[in-house]
């Protein structure tokens, strides 16, 4: 257990709302990231944290903007939500685990709905 | 990015062993080969990686081959609680910002017959 907490885990929401989804950690990683989950497709990076204050973008970012200001909090923002939105959200950090290699911990999830 | 191709189901029995296949025939020399699984209605949780060799672990057994093109995760004796769906993924070994470039593809989802 990485001690990640996401919250909320459900959220219905209607079109057109801000929605706001909070990862934290309480093990000072460096790297957090954002995923959507949806059928059909595998998990899909929405965006990234390599630090406080320090973000990029993944594959599918349109939509979504993230914000962390403090090492264990990471949250992503849905500015306006739309009804394509709607799916499970997954946060990640990496874990140095041996060498080179790094193993990500998953939160639970959220499952956002958007009517 | 190198990409992978697994079954999209399997099924096994209970106890039984089960060797769930992976072709990734574009690896590069760098790519560590990771399994990743997803019990229903959590996160998806490491299950085991290896570069060259063949590993072993509490949960499972990773046989890579020698020309690194496919992989097989073996689980020795299934139980009920190994249903799930998973996932084999390529990253780059160098640097942890490279964990942005995994590619989740839909992974095996294998039922376990009592």
């Amino acid at each position: 257990d990485a001690g990640i907490t996401q919250s909320p885990r459900h959220k219905v929401t209607e079109t057109g709302t801000p929605v706001t989804l909070r990862c934290h950690q309480t093990e000072n990683h460096r790297y957090m990231y954002w995923y959507r989950q949806d059928p059909g497709h595998g998990l899909r990076l929405i965006h990234y944290s390599y630090g406080v204050k320090d973000t990029d973008k993944g594959e599918v970012s349109d939509g979504y903007s993230v914000s962390r200001s403090k090492t264990e909090d990471f949250l992503l923002t849905l500015e306006s939500a739309t009804s394509s939105q709607t799916s499970v959200y997954f946060c990640a950090i990496s874990v140095r685990a041996s060498g080179l290699y790094n193993e990500q911990f998953f939160g639970p999830g959220t499952r956002l709905t958007v009517l | 990015d190198a990409k992978t191709t697994q079954p999209n189901s399997m099924e096994s029995n209970e106890e039984e062993p089960v060797h769930l296949p992976c072709n990734h025939s574009t690896i590069s020399g760098t790519d560590y080969i990771h399994w990743y699984r997803q019990l229903p209605s959590q996160g998806p949780e490491y299950v085991i990686h290896g570069l060259t060799s063949n590993v072993n672990n509490r949960m499972a057994s990773l046989a890579i081959a020698e020309d690194r093109k496919s992989s097989t995760l073996i689980l020795h004796r299934a139980t009920l609680r190994d249903a799930a769906v998973y996932y084999c993924i390529l990253r780059d070994a160098q640097g942890a910002d490279n964990n942005r470039k995994l590619i989740w593809g839909l992974g095996t989802s294998l039922a376990v017959n009592p």
